[in-house]
């Protein structure tokens, strides 16, 4: 069964670093693009960019480059999602996505709050 | 970057009636790769609809896909009470990949 579970909600300050992670399973984790989608609450889906596991090689949005950083551990078959400086504004959902957009993790909450 | 635009914002229908959304797009995507999506409150997106007409595993088939081009549309074509929430497209051809901004389809 394809599976791709994130980690749990998060609560941090302006200006705190965070990474979240999403780890694979169920499925060959290098064959297939990993996507970022933000949700900001009762708004609409954003992708964020994508990183293929296989090399880590990473595509931006331009509305996100310079502000979030994509990993992945092709050992521990988890991608990463990273920010050294956050925002009140990167409060939102945030999911991952793979094998083509036809799995999705569950979301992670990240607020955002002094 | 493409810009999808949904319309109309909200469908207010009945069950057994059917469903058609809008997707326009602000310049021709390659090979219609166009996709939809299905979201309900506090759950992720499931994916309906990929390369503009081809349905996913396990996904009913009143649920279809049409156009090209600029423009895609989704059709549903007996509304079931499952089927009431938010839908998105999204083209994944030239990048940045992007959604539209949704429509609902709301009960009557």
């Amino acid at each position: 069964e394809v599976q791709l579970v994130q980690s749990g909600a998060e609560v941090k300050e302006p200006g705190e670093s965070l990474r979240i992670s999403c780890k694979g399973s169920g499925y060959s984790f290098t064959s297939y693009w990993i996507s970022w989608v933000r949700q900001m609450p009762g708004k609409g889906l954003e992708w964020m960019g994508r990183i293929d596991p296989s090399d880590s090689r990473t595509t931006y949005s331009p509305s996100f480059q310079g502000h979030v950083t994509f990993s992945a551990d092709k050992s521990t078959t988890t991608a990463y999602l990273q920010w050294s400086s956050l925002k009140t504004s990167d409060t939102a959902m945030y999911f991952c996505a793979s094998v083509n957009f036809d799995y999705w993790g569950q979301g992670t909450l990240v607020t955002v709050s002094s | 970057e493409i810009v999808l635009t949904q319309s109309p914002g909200t469908l207010s229908l009945s069950p057994g009636e059917i469903a058609t959304l809008s997707c326009r797009a602000s310049q021709s995507v390659s090979s219609g790769y166009v996709a939809w999506y299905q979201q309900k409150p506090g759950q992720a997106p499931r994916l309906l609809i990929h390369d503009a007409a081809s349905r996913a595993t396990g996904i009913p088939d009143r649920f279809s896909g049409s156009g090209s081009g600029t423009d895609f549309t989704l059709t549903i074509s007996r509304l079931e009470p499952e089927d009431f929430a938010v839908y998105y497209c999204q083209q994944y051809g030239p990048s940045p990949w992007t959604f539209g901004q949704g429509t609902k389809v709301e009960i009557k």
